[in-house]
């Protein structure tokens, strides 16, 4: 399956900080990608569909202003969290899927884990 | 609305056998997929259903019955490494992947 990395994998930083993380698919051009956001305990929640050259497409109750995404290339999608507060602190996650006729899995990146003091 | 059940938290043990059940209630089905997430990391595919019937892949099988919306993971001889939690999510009519919570699966010695 696709190959995903997503950097970095930690970041702890203070309240009011604007953080960037990257998803880069190695071996696999990928028009889409997606980000979730999973809380201790919980599930995943997508946040966001990233299209390559167009906007993304965000799920109900996720600020669009807030988690800025960027997929300017068909390797690389960003997601920016603007000005970050300690309810933003979760486990980010971003996937890719190969393909379509809808019967690829979606194939993950080793996630980020986002702490806001 | 869409919704997938699971347990949330089931307790094996290491050599024995051990079935995750999910059942779901989606608009559509395209396809249900079954993923292993160990505390702290993403998730990684296990296996995917779309037809009824069983998928062996080596220790874990995948069942499906699209008439009763149900699925299961089995898992066989079980290791410590198991430990983890499973997540059934459902392909709708859209293309769009719904998940479930998941399943936290203990296993002790």
């Amino acid at each position: 399956g696709a190959v995903v990395s997503q950097h970095p994998s930690w970041v702890i930083c203070k309240s009011g900080t604007s953080v960037k993380i990257e998803c880069r698919s190695l071996d696999f051009q990928a028009t889409t990608m997606f980000w979730y956001r999973q809380f201790p305990k919980q599930s995943l929640m997508l946040m966001a569909t990233s299209n390559e050259g167009s906007k993304a497409t965000y799920e109900q109750g996720v600020e669009k202003d807030k988690f800025l995404i960027n997929h300017a290339s068909l390797t690389l999608s960003t997601l920016t969290v603007t000005s970050a507060h300690p309810e933003d602190s979760s486990f980010y996650i971003c996937s890719v899927e190969e393909g379509g006729g809808g019967n690829q899995p979606q194939h993950f990146g080793d996630g980020t884990r986002l702490s806001i003091l | 609305g869409q919704n997938i059940d699971q347990p949330t938290e089931m307790t094996a043990t290491e050599g024995a056998i051990v079935q995750i059940n999910c059942t779901y209630q989606t608009s559509g089905f395209n396809g249900l997929f079954w993923y292993q997430q160990h505390a702290g990391e993403a998730p990684t595919f296990l296996s995917y259903n779309v037809l009824d019937g069983l998928e062996e892949k080596g220790r874990f099988s995948s069942f499906l019955s699209r008439s009763k919306g149900y699925s299961y993971l089995l898992l066989k001889e079980l290791q410590m490494k198991d430990s983890a939690s499973y997540l059934c999510a459902v392909r709708d009519s859209n293309y769009q992947l719904i998940w479930g919570a998941g399943t936290k699966l203990i296993i002790k010695p």
